[in-house]
């Protein structure tokens, strides 16, 4: 089964700086999902890829198939992006029936 | 709008008995999941239903049980017999159950059990 690393695991940060959440994994996948988890619970998806880049407003993502590695930057960011960030991997192969290893999660709280 | 719906949002029950979550989606979509989330820990999946009057069990489906009866609807009842229930409860769908199509959740049920 992947192993899936999030890191930092809690990120404080001042509003307008630059943020950047990352995610490794052990097994080499066909996806990777970046999801935002709100602080009431609910999960929002934010990006699905499988190579290079996507950008979606202040939120950019980027993906290193060869290194295993994916990130997730905010720029100017906001204290309304304060939320657990959440990486899961699709293998192409195996893995569960959802077909998602998730990680545990990056808790940020932008302070204003 | 279309969405997932779960009620309720809180949920505390004493220990022994059984206890039911509801998830209800008009997206018209064919697959649905139910994830449990403890602090520290990733989404594990407990069961899913790729189309209706069918269900598998995920990773951790002791102790749960699921029906899967109409295509909107996919409750959940946790039972005596699951040791350690306290924990939030999240709901998903998809378009079907091809790997490619997005997840989409619900907003989730925090059961607390004494």
């Amino acid at each position: 089964k992947n192993e899936v690393e999030q890191s930092p695991q809690n990120l404080t940060a001042q509003e307008g700086e630059f943020i950047t959440i990352n995610c490794s994994y052990s097994v080499g996948i066909s996806a990777l999902h970046w999801l935002q988890q709100h602080p009431g619970g609910g999960i929002v998806s934010l990006f699905m890829l499988s190579s290079g880049k996507k950008k979606h407003g202040r939120l950019i993502a980027t993906i290193n198939i060869q290194e295993k590695h994916s990130s997730l930057h905010i720029t100017a960011s906001h204290p309304r992006d304060s939320a657990v960030y959440i990486c899961a991997v699709r293998q192409g192969s195996g893995g569960g029936a959802d077909g998602l290893t998730f990680g545990k999660g990056t808790h940020l709280i932008i302070q204003p | 709008d279309g969405g997932i719906t779960q009620s309720p949002k809180y949920l505390f029950r004493k220990e022994g008995q059984n206890v039911t979550l509801s998830c209800e989606q008009n997206l018209n979509h064919d697959a649905m999941y139910w994830y449990r989330q403890d602090p520290g820990q990733g989404l594990r999946l407990i069961y899913y239903s790729q189309i209706v009057n069918d269900f598998q069990k995920g990773d951790i489906a002791e102790g749960y049980s699921v029906s899967r009866e109409k295509k909107e609807s996919f409750p959940l009842t946790v039972t005596s017999a699951q040791k350690n229930p306290t924990a939030f409860y999240l709901c998903a769908s998809r378009r079907d159950g091809g790997l490619d199509s997005p997840l989409h959740f619900g907003n989730g049920t925090r059961l607390t059990v004494t």
